[in-house]
């Protein structure tokens, strides 16, 4: 099973519409959240962190529930440009450092 | 200017052949990531660096030899290629002061064919 698990999707949706993706992690000790945005055939970017108490960044909300180690990510009033593949990121400490962990990534498309 | 830069951004080669892809980041980060991004879209940690210093070996066949000559550069060296070899590996830089931040930078990406 892997350590952080995402709905690959894909999600098709038109403009305007909400979705809302799911992110699950098996790893008790994983301590910050974030999702990244990846474009197709680009580099995976920082679109927001989580944070518990939940956060807004425009159009887009992030949740954290610890304790059913459950992330998800909300884009209300959806563009065009927010086609693209989200990926769940846990962080957590590792020897000597800290460890960064993706999900396999939720496919969007919103059509017009 | 290009924060975290790697080259070459394509390579085409024959299984057995050994290949290297170079990765340099001028944010002045103390980590380094190689990540590898196979046909699934699944982004994998291979190797992280901090201060030339390995700390993380994901399981990684020693055909991957990564060499950090100093903490701006993190290359990898691939010996004996494979068809699973075949991906696209990414670079990244952090810098980590605490767990909650250190957003990764990443390079565009090597896309490696083996064929």
């Amino acid at each position: 099973r892997k350590e952080v698990e995402q709905d690959p999707g894909p999600f098709n949706v038109p403009e305007g519409a909400t979705v809302a993706f799911n992110c699950t992690y098996s790893n008790s000790a994983s301590q910050s959240f974030f999702w990244y945005r990846q474009d197709c055939r680009k580099e995976p970017k920082l679109l927001m962190s989580v944070y518990s108490s939940g956060n807004e960044d425009g159009r887009f909300t992030a949740q954290l529930n610890r304790a059913s180690q459950y992330i998800s990510l909300l884009i209300r009033d959806s563009k065009l440009s927010d086609s693209a593949t989200y990926l769940c990121v846990v962080k957590r400490d590792h020897t000597g450092g800290f460890k960064t962990i993706f999900g396999a990534g939720t496919r969007l498309f919103v059509k017009a | 200017d290009t924060a975290v830069s790697q080259t070459p951004k394509y390579l085409v080669t024959q299984m057995g052949n050994d290949k290297s892809i170079k990765c340099e980041q001028n944010l002045g980060h103390d980590t380094m990531y190689w990540y590898k991004q196979d046909s699934k879209k699944f982004l994998k940690i291979m190797f992280s660096y901090n201060n030339k210093e390995l700390i993380i070996n994901e399981t990684v066949p020693n055909r991957f030899s990564p060499k950090s000559p100093d903490k701006a550069h993190l290359n990898l060296h691939i010996n004996s290629l494979e068809l699973g070899d075949s991906a696209v590996y990414f670079c990244a830089s952090s810098q980590e002061p605490q767990l909650n931040t250190g957003e990764l930078f990443f390079g565009e990406g090597s896309r490696l064919t083996v064929l």
